[in-house]
């Protein structure tokens, strides 16, 4: 069975940094394609990542410079380490398997990040 | 990026209605569109992929259409459990871009 389990949220302050962690099981996150999307409060979705299993990524504009997807293999987690947080990246982040490049088929529950001094 | 517009964003309709959202690209995307359905606390749902592809799983009322530009999920015989915000995703590129969401409420 597929399933994903983000963690690491947390109350951080602007200019701060977090990673966020998404555990995957029942599929390799590494032979996968896999994005990380955030909800902001009372906004919309909004794509923020992807990985690609050739190990390219891809960012939104807004956290370009900032933001780094990776992925550690041997622990099959995905991770987003977050730079330079500012007050508008709060939301909860969701991790999900990108499947054939094209649709989101399995997503996490999300863990909540709160941006505030 | 790729500027996707959905209608509207909101609406309201009763148990056994049909109702259609509609969403827009803001340049041709063949049929690289995907339907969302995300319900308060809860991981988004996939529901339509490529545009017209029904998910494993769901429900044959959840049908889509479209591409190019012009797309559109139609939901018949509305359930109770259809009260959710629906949103179109793009994936045309590199990009992954959402619309804005539709909010769907059940009188």
């Amino acid at each position: 069975e597929v399933q994903l389990e983000e963690s690491g949220g947390d109350l951080v302050q602007p200019g701060g940094s977090l990673r966020l962690s998404c555990a995957a099981s029942g599929f390799s996150v590494s032979g996968n394609y896999m994005s990380w999307v955030r909800q902001a409060p009372g906004k919309g979705l909004e794509w923020v990542s992807s990985i690609y299993a050739s190990g390219h990524t891809y960012y939104t504009h807004s956290v370009e410079g900032r933001f780094t997807v990776s992925r550690d293999t041997s622990k099959n987690i995905l991770y987003l380490q977050m730079n330079s947080l500012r007050p508008d990246d709060a939301g909860v982040y969701y991790c999900a398997r990108l499947a054939d490049i094209r649709w989101l088929d399995y997503w996490g529950q999300g863990t909540l990040v709160a941006v505030s001094s | 990026d790729i500027a996707m517009t959905q209608s509207p964003s909101s609406l309201s309709a009763s148990v056994g209605d049909r109702v259609t959202i509609t969403c827009r690209a803001g340049q041709s995307i063949s049929q690289y569109l995907s339907w969302y359905q995300h319900k308060p606390g809860k991981a988004p749902k996939l529901l339509i992929y490529g545009a017209s592809t029904l998910q494993t799983g769901v429900p044959s009322r959840f049908s889509g259409s479209g591409s190019g530009s012009h797309f559109t999920l139609i939901i018949n015989n509305l359930q109770p459990e259809d009260s959710a915000t629906y949103y179109c995703q793009q994936s045309y590129g590199t990009s992954y871009d959402f619309g804005q969401g539709t909010r769907l409420e059940i009188k």
